[in-house]
């Protein structure tokens, strides 16, 4: 079956700009996850959401960043004015249990 | 302390070498661990779960230590195809929460 499709692939903005990142979990997954990966590091979590709600947002690094998910299913992370420093790849999983399954992410350059 | 340790490595092996990979964990009250494989600019892939009595998986064995709050991830006759970044993730004692370590680089050789 299809598995979890973030968009777009890649993203490069300026400086100041705001951007939007999406998620399409895998169908009938309750669970969803956004993380950030910098080059070379290892994976950092942002936000979980149970349904439409985000019972966890404590990952998220300041207020420039937000988070929503509609009818269960897509979410959207948004980052506000964005920094040189937000430059990563963000990707989303999802889950039905304790397995997640992630999508392709989507690599962000801030110029 | 992070919570979830490994070695970076590099693991520098050739084709058809057995190599076992550790990690440590520090919350005792973890419920859930698993193996995921990173390749380069790729999304992380579930390799497998951990379970207490220890799975196999094809040439992949996975063993949980509780007492000593330790994983480990054995690849026997490793094939090029191994090359990859090798995550140890446990779920907390929370009902959601996966904490990855940053990963075992592994590279096989011809």
């Amino acid at each position: 079956g299809a598995g979890v499709s973030q968009s777009p692939s890649n993203k490069v903005t300026e400086k100041g700009k705001d951007v939007e990142l999406r998620c399409d979990p895998i169908s009938g997954h309750t669970a969803l996850y956004w993380y950030r990966q910098s080059l070379g590091q290892g994976l950092e979590f942002l936000i979980y959401f149970q349904g439409n709600s985000a019972p966890d947002k404590s990952g998220l690094p300041s207020d420039r960043f937000s988070a929503e998910r509609t009818g269960g299913s897509v979410s959207t992370l948004t980052i506000q004015r964005t920094q040189q420093e937000d430059s990563a790849v963000y990707l989303c999983a999802s889950s039905r249990a304790y397995e997640q399954y992630f999508g392709p992410g989507t690599r962000l350059t801030v110029t | 302390r992070k919570e979830v340790e490994q070695d970076p490595g590099p693991f520098n092996v050739p084709e058809g070498a057995t190599v076992a990979f550790n990690c440590t964990y520090s919350n005792s009250a973890s419920q859930s661990f698993f193996w995921y494989r990173q390749d380069c600019r790729k999304e992380p892939k579930l390799l497998m779960s951990v379970y207490s009595s220890g799975n196999e998986d094809g040439r992949f064995t996975a063993q949980l230590n509780r007492a000593s709050q330790y994983i480990s991830l054995l690849i026997r006759d490793s094939k090029l195809s191994d090359s990859a970044t090798y995550l140890c993730v446990v779920r907390g004692d929370s009902s959601y929460k996966l904490i990855f370590g940053s990963g075992t680089r592994l590279l096989v050789r011809p």
